[in-house]
């Protein structure tokens, strides 16, 4: 079965600081790969997907994030961190075949101090 | 496209009632989720459809919920009776069978049961 593990709760940078959010993933094959913003009272959004190919995906609002097979790992980026980017983010893993059933990470909260 | 709608945004009802959640996937998706988030336990998939038919409902609590679809356009989540314990935020979302099965979130109903 799939799983996914954002080690990291709570995060606090200040504003204009670099960001990196991680999660690592457990899954027999080539995963689907995603993250998820969700903006107080706001549902979830998605930054960025991880299907094949190029293993550096650019997403929307800056946000990046390297696939690492080797690692396990799929780490959101942003070089220089803005205070509206204060949300809660989620990694998910997506199964490439056989039965579709998608699994979240808890997630992390992302402070940003002035 | 207007996006996953959702209705109602709040709830607020007495233990025991019944309280319905309403949910309009967008056009051509043909996946549907119904999510539940709590601070407790994170975001929890209820149940899923594919084309309108429950495909995975071992999420769902207890017998007191239940889910229909009953076309391409409309599914509504169903608690009868409610408990102070169903109180959480409720996300409806659906996904394209193309592109990853990425999922678009409403904005989410939250649920206080009094």
């Amino acid at each position: 079965a799939q799983s996914v593990t954002q080690p990291d709760i709570h995060i606090t940078v200040s504003e204009g600081a670099s960001l990196e959010l991680r999660c690592n993933y457990s899954y027999g094959a080539t995963p689907y790969l995603f993250w998820y913003v969700q903006s107080p009272g706001q549902g979830l959004q998605l930054l960025l997907k991880y299907f094949s190919g190029d293993t550096l995906v650019q997403g929307i609002k800056g946000f990046e994030a390297e696939f690492k097979r080797s690692q396990s790992s799929f780490n959101l980026r942003k070089p220089s961190v803005h205070w509206s980017d204060a949300a809660e983010y989620f990694c998910a893993v997506g199964a490439s075949g056989g039965s579709y059933i998608p699994t979240f990470g808890r997630g992390t909260s992302l402070i940003v101090h002035p | 496209d207007a996006g996953v709608i959702q209705s109602p945004r709040h709830e607020v009802t007495e233990m025991g009632q019944e309280v319905t959640l309403r949910c309009k996937p967008i056009s051509g998706h043909d996946y549907l989720f119904w999510y539940r988030q709590t601070m407790m336990r994170g975001l929890e998939l209820l149940i899923y459809f594919n084309n309108n038919v429950p495909i995975d409902d071992s999420g769902m609590p207890e017998d007191r919920f239940s889910a229909k679809m009953p076309n391409a356009s409309f599914s509504t989540l169903k608690i009868q009776p409610s408990e102070p314990r169903d109180s959480a935020v409720y996300f409806c979302a659906s996904s394209p069978r193309e592109g990853g099965y990425e999922q678009y979130f409403g904005p989410g109903t939250r649920l206080t049961v009094t």
